[in-house]
C-alpha cells in the first residue's frame, strides 16, 4: 500500500525565518514519483515541484529546495527567507509508476508565515 | 498553461436534491480525478477515470456516481446530496503515459453545501 506521512499539522513562523516542512512516504515500487503542492487560502492546488525514484538529486529554485532521500523515504520541502505569501497549506504527494495516476497525498501542512 | 474548470466554485443545495458538478481540462489528459477535502482529513479520492467511459473507485465512493463521456469532461454526480458531503471538491487530471509529464493539474475547487 501507498502511503504518504506530514507529521507537522500547522507551523507557524516569523517573515524571512527559514522553514522546513517534512514528508515521509511508503511504497514497494520501484519506480514512483513524488510532489508538492501549495494550496494558498483561494482553495486552488498549485503544482511546486515533481522528484523521479530514480533521481535523488536534490533541486534549489530560488527560495525553494528540495531534499530527497531515498534511504530515509523522505522528500523534505525547505523554504528559505519565508515571506507572507508563502502562507498556504502544502501538500506532499506520490504517484506511483503505473499509468492510472492517481495521487496519494499526506494530510498537509499548513504554514502561517507572520510579518 | 493547463487549465482545469470546474463549473462553480460557490453552491448551495438542499437535501435530497440530485447535483452535479462539472471539470473540463484542455490538455488531452488521459487520466481524470476527483478528490474531497475536509478539515483534518486532507484530500480523499472519490473517483477517477483513465479513459471515456471508464471510471474507477477511489476511497469513499459512497453516495457519488461519475460520468466521463468525452475525454475532456469528467463529473461527479451526487444522487441524494445529504448534508455530510458539504464539503470542498477538486477536479484534477494528468497524462497517463511515462513518457509525459507525471503531474496532475487541480481546479479551483467546489464548495459545496447542503442545508
Amino acid at each position: 500500500a501507498q502511503k504518504v506521512t506530514q507529521a507537522q499539522t500547522e507551523i507557524s513562523v516569523v517573515e524571512k525565518e527559514d522553514v522546513t516542512l517534512d514528508c515521509v512516504y511508503e511504497t514497494r515500487d520501484t519506480t514512483y514519483y513524488l510532489f508538492w503542492y501549495k494550496q494558498p487560502p483561494s482553495g486552488e492546488l498549485v503544482f511546486l515541484i515533481r522528484r523521479n525514484s530514480f533521481d535523488e538529486q536534490n533541486e534549489i529554485s530560488g527560495r525553494y529546495s528540495w531534499n530527497f532521500q531515498k534511504s530515509t523515504s523522505s522528500f523534505n520541502f525547505t523554504i528559505t527567507a519565508s515571506q507572507v505569501v508563502d502562507s498556504a497549506v502544502y501538500f506532499c504527494a506520490l504517484r506511483r509508476g503505473s499509468t492510472l495516476g492517481r495521487l496519494y497525498f499526506g494530510r498537509g501542512t499548513q504554514l502561517t508565515v507572520w510579518p | 498553461d493547463v487549465k482545469v474548470t470546474q463549473s462553480s466554485r460557490y453552491l448551495v443545495k438542499r437535501t435530497g436534491e440530485k447535483v452535479f458538478l462539472e471539470c473540463v481540462q484542455d490538455m488531452d489528459h488521459e487520466n481524470m480525478f476527483w478528490y474531497r477535502q475536509d478539515p483534518g482529513l486532507g484530500l480523499r479520492l472519490i473517483y477517477f477515470s483513465y479513459d471515456v467511459k471508464m471510471k474507477e473507485k477511489g476511497d469513499i465512493p459512497e453516495g457519488y456516481s461519475v460520468s466521463r463521456e468525452k475525454k475532456e469532461r469528467f463529473s461527479l454526480i451526487l444522487e441524494s446530496a445529504s448534508t455530510n458531503q458539504t464539503s470542498m471538491y477538486l477536479c484534477a487530471s494528468s497524462h497517463a503515459s511515462r513518457g509525459a509529464r507525471p503531474e496532475a493539474f487541480f481546479g479551483q475547487g467546489t464548495r459545496l453545501t447542503v442545508v
